[in-house]
């Protein structure tokens, strides 16, 4: 039973356009999510997150846009760079959960 | 400002050798401690987790096991590895709410 889901495995985006990542969830309960950013032989890092009760949450070239709706979060990066090309995974919880819950992940490659 | 610690960074075992990972966690207190391992090409699997001092919560079962002896302080073991065992492990730290964050990594290889 997956909860979260991104799927999409991979993207692949023209240096200097944006790049949209996707990321489903099926728990209504879920009031926290997260957008982390993974190098390989590395750790992930948090990058972005946004509370329920924001649809947007904005943070330099990064903007996470939340659709409660939906059960619909999505990463926007602009304009996109070569660094950014990494493994994304998003996560979610809720205020009870000791644990995030994370998708697959999404491998983002800038092309340049 | 917090820093989490694991080591070592790499690691190669032979088949049916034991395993220890550490991981340290400073500038924080009673942390949510957490075991992640990424298969080759996969995602993040969550292990073990604990809430405080000796309190472990199994996520997957499977011939590893886990400790948290202090409380900054979780350790990952195994007693005989399989090659199935083979990936990068993940120490996490977060507080009751919030942020997660993650160590650096041990690329673990069985043999």
């Amino acid at each position: 039973d997956q909860q979260v889901k991104q799927n999409s495995p991979s993207l692949s985006v023209q240096e200097g356009r944006i790049s949209i990542l996707n990321c489903d969830y099926t728990n209504s309960m879920f009031d926290y999510f997260l957008w982390y950013k993974k190098y390989p032989a590395e750790g992930p890092t948090f990058l972005i997150s946004i509370s329920s009760i924001k649809d947007k949450n904005e943070d330099g070239r990064f903007t996470v846009f939340l659709n409660k709706s939906a059960k619909h979060l999505s990463l926007h990066i602009v304009p996109s760079q070569p660094g950014d090309s990494a493994v994304y995974f998003c996560a979610a919880t809720d205020q009870g959960a000791q644990k995030l819950v994370f998708g697959q992940g999404t491998r983002l490659t800038i092309n340049p | 400002s917090q820093t989490i610690h694991q080591w070592p960074a790499t690691l190669v075992q032979p088949v049916g050798s034991p395993l220890s990972l550490e991981c340290t966690v400073e500038g924080t207190s009673n942390p949510n401690l957490y075991w992640y391992r990424q298969a080759a090409g996969r995602g993040l699997q969550l292990l073990f987790y604990s809430v405080g001092i000796g309190q472990i919560s199994s996520e997957v079962p499977q011939n590893l096991s886990a400790s948290r002896p202090q409380d900054r302080q979780f350790i990952l073991s195994s007693k005989k590895l399989l090659l199935s065992d083979s990936g990068f492990y993940l120490c996490a730290w977060r507080p009751s709410y919030g942020e997660q964050f993650f160590g650096p990594g041990t690329r673990l290889t069985v043999l």
